[in-house]
């Protein structure tokens, strides 16, 4: 079956670093990806990973090991306004879907 | 408009009512998905064009939603007869080739 399995929650403190995990048991890969959405809001776009290693973008990074089946989101200096849900997605080969993870609720405290 | 346009934002409905959720997807982008998400949930697949053709609708949860993009541009999905468990919010997404989607806002989905 498809499964993908994050953390719910999480808290950290303004400034501080937080790493949210990510692992899945998918029919086929063909990328991963991360996304931020604000409660009511779209989600948007942050980081693809389709090779093993590690993909830096500003404060957010992602890693990925395929052969674990494990991802990574890295956020740095971690700003009020990153609270939010991150949902990792995988897209599966051989079909056209995308699998999102339940998402995982960041809030970053003063 | 530069993002993902989606109509209503917001719908209310009694249940048995049928129900039309509109998206206008990104100028030029071929891929056009459908996901419904729960509150707390991440997005769940609904179904996909590419262009105007349906090549996947395994999502769909019952032969009481039905999608179409006729033109290969605007999408449609419908439900017909709705039913309390159809409340969720509805997310359209489109893509160009081999690019990440980029998401609406969102139909919030009400049935009483």
């Amino acid at each position: 079956g498809q499964n993908i399995d994050q953390p719910t929650e999480m808290t950290a403190t303004e400034g501080a670093i937080v790493q949210i995990n990510c692992t899945y048991q998918t029919s086929g890969f063909n990328g991963l990806f991360w996304y931020q959405q604000h409660a009511g809001e779209a989600p948007t776009f942050l980081s693809y990973n389709v090779l093993d290693g590690l993909e830096e973008k500003g404060r957010f990074s992602s890693f990925l090991s395929r052969s674990k089946g494990y991802s990574y989101l890295l956020l740095k200096e971690l700003q009020m306004k990153d609270s939010a849900s991150y949902l990792c997605a995988v897209y599966t080969s051989g079909t056209y879907k995308y699998i999102f993870g339940t998402g995982t609720r960041l809030k970053v405290l003063a | 408009g530069a993002g993902v346009s989606q109509s209503p934002r917001y719908k209310v409905a009694k249940r048995g009512q049928d129900v039309a959720l509109r998206c206008d997807p990104i100028s030029g982008h071929v891929s056009l998905f459908w996901y419904q998400q729960a509150l707390g949930q991440g997005p769940e697949f609904l179904t996909y064009f590419q262009n105007e053709a349906q090549l996947d609708k395994s999502g769909l949860p019952s032969d009481r939603f039905f999608a179409e993009r006729p033109e290969g541009s605007v999408s449609t999905l419908k439900i017909q007869r709705t039913q309390q468990e159809d409340s969720a919010v509805y997310l359209c997404a489109s893509s160009a080739s081999n690019q990440p989607q980029h998401f609406g806002d969102g139909t919030r989905l009400s049935i009483l």
